[in-house]
């Protein structure tokens, strides 16, 4: 049982490149959310998912795009990053309305 | 605004010297209060969910409470492998209406306990 993995640990683009941050998790849960993590602003939502197909935005969602065609996989893009794109990203999921939310290890990017 | 706020943002203790982390909040509604441990370049770990003022859980050394403006985490007798950062998080009420667990996180108190 893995949990919630995220793919890949580490990342470097450079500014207007696109990239796709792939989560996994395999407790069948049905909801899936991304963070950001920026020091000092502590842990954003960006997009979330209540289900396979459906994806809502969070906080900060700009910059951003989301897709969820398999229950287990989440996917967060960026199409055209910037440097305040650079942050620590971190996937979670929950089994519906337990509250209890189960994160993955954080993929680090830097935009350049 | 909805704000959580955390204090101290760093603590120092030895190991065996007890002490507290604040969470207070400003929000319209809270439906549950939540707890987390970070460890350095790890995602966070649920620790406690608490639901109304007077409520109280425990795990090990810590134990949560909550209030009508604040939670507190108490450590007692810390160890070196309680270093961590702490995150508080709160769900509104406004937000369970809508389906999924749409969290307000604080920045954090970051603990280091030294032998």
């Amino acid at each position: 049982n893995a949990g919630v993995t995220q793919t890949p640990k580490f990342r470097v683009l450079k500014t207007g490149q696109s990239m796709t941050l792939l989560c996994a998790q395999d407790m069948n849960h049905e909801y899936m959310y991304w963070y950001r993590q920026d020091p000092g602003m502590g842990l954003r939502l960006i997009h979330y998912s209540v289900g396979e197909g459906t994806t809502a935005k969070g906080e900060v969602p700009d910059g951003y795009n989301v897709s969820r065609l398999k229950k287990q996989n989440f996917l967060l893009g960026l199409e055209s990053a910037a440097p305040s794109q650079t942050s620590v990203y971190f996937c979670a999921s929950e089994l519906a309305g337990a509250y209890e939310q189960y994160f993955g290890p954080g993929t680090r990017l830097t935009v350049t | 605004e909805d704000q959580v706020t955390q204090s101290p943002e760093a603590l120092r203790l030895q190991e065996g010297e007890s002490s507290s982390l604040n969470c207070s909040y400003t929000v319209s509604g809270l439906r549950g209060l939540f707890w987390y441990r970070q460890d350095p370049g790890k995602g966070p770990e649920f620790l406690f969910t608490l639901y109304s003022a007077g409520e109280e859980k425990e795990k090990e050394r810590l134990k949560a409470t909550l209030t009508k403006k604040e939670s507190f985490l108490h450590i007692t007798a810390p160890k070196p492998e309680d270093s961590a950062t702490y995150l508080c998080a709160v769900l509104l009420r406004s937000r369970v209406d809508q389906a999924g667990t749409a969290l307000i996180f604080g920045k954090g108190t970051t603990l280091s306990v030294s032998s």
